[in-house]
């Protein structure tokens, strides 16, 4: 089955770029998903991308996809300190159920 | 439009007993997929639901068990709890199950399990 990878922690400074790195097992995966835990509360999905497309921007959000290598990120620009929370790379195969596969998540640290 | 809510909040239990978790779906989604998620762990996939019937299940023994009700709320029912099964339990719903086309899942808070 999907395997995926993450780094556990990520330290930036408040208004540099965030990148959060992924890697994953299935290359059937159809999509991919980057989802954010705050402390205490449940999953929100930030923003998913086909496994035909290369690059999605979606306001300070960047997702970079490269198949061959199967590797996933996720660039946060000009972080702040609301964006402190889990981060978590998931994947969902080619098969019957939708279940996802996740990471164990980044926990990305703001430092002001 | 009323978003995914799940009931306890939390709740403690002592090995050995049982325990039924609930999910209200949010309106429209006739999809329910139900996650563990272990303290420092990205969520692992239980199984999912599909119009009352079981539609794809994760590597968790029969203890591990659901139900779909015709207005699509569902429950997690774990019979014979062990001390491994303190985890959040989260809830997702979703407008269908197809495999292949997009369907984002939206989910709960999630109950706290923990079992002394």
């Amino acid at each position: 089955g999907e395997d995926v990878e993450q780094s556990l922690f990520l330290s930036v400074r408040e208004g540099d770029s965030s990148v959060i790195n992924c890697t994953y097992t299935d290359s059937s995966s159809t999509y991919l998903y980057w989802y954010k835990q705050e402390p205490g509360a449940g999953l929100q999905l930030l923003t998913y991308i086909f496994s035909n497309m290369d690059m999605k921007q979606d306001q300070r959000l960047t997702v970079l996809l490269n198949k061959k290598d199967k590797h996933l990120s996720l660039r946060i620009a000009d972080t702040q300190t609301g964006d402190s929370a889990i981060y978590f790379c998931a994947g969902r195969g080619g098969g019957g159920a939708d279940g996802l596969t996740f990471g164990k998540g980044t926990h990305l640290i703001i430092q002001p | 439009e009323t978003g995914v809510t799940q009931s306890p909040t939390h709740l403690i239990k002592t090995r050995g007993q049982q325990v039924t978790l609930r999910c209200s779906s949010q309106s429209g989604h006739n999809t329910v997929s139900w996650y563990q998620q272990a303290l420092g762990q990205g969520p692992q996939f239980i199984f999912q639901y599909y119009r009352e019937e079981e539609n794809g299940r994760g590597n968790f023994p029969p203890r591990f068990s659901g139900l779909q009700f015709p207005n699509y709320s569902s429950e997690l029912n774990v019979n014979a709890l062990e001390l491994d099964d303190s985890a959040l339990y989260l809830c997702a719903s979703s407008p269908g199950p197809i495999a292949g086309s997009y369907n984002e899942q939206f989910f709960g808070p999630g109950t706290r399990l923990t079992v002394l």
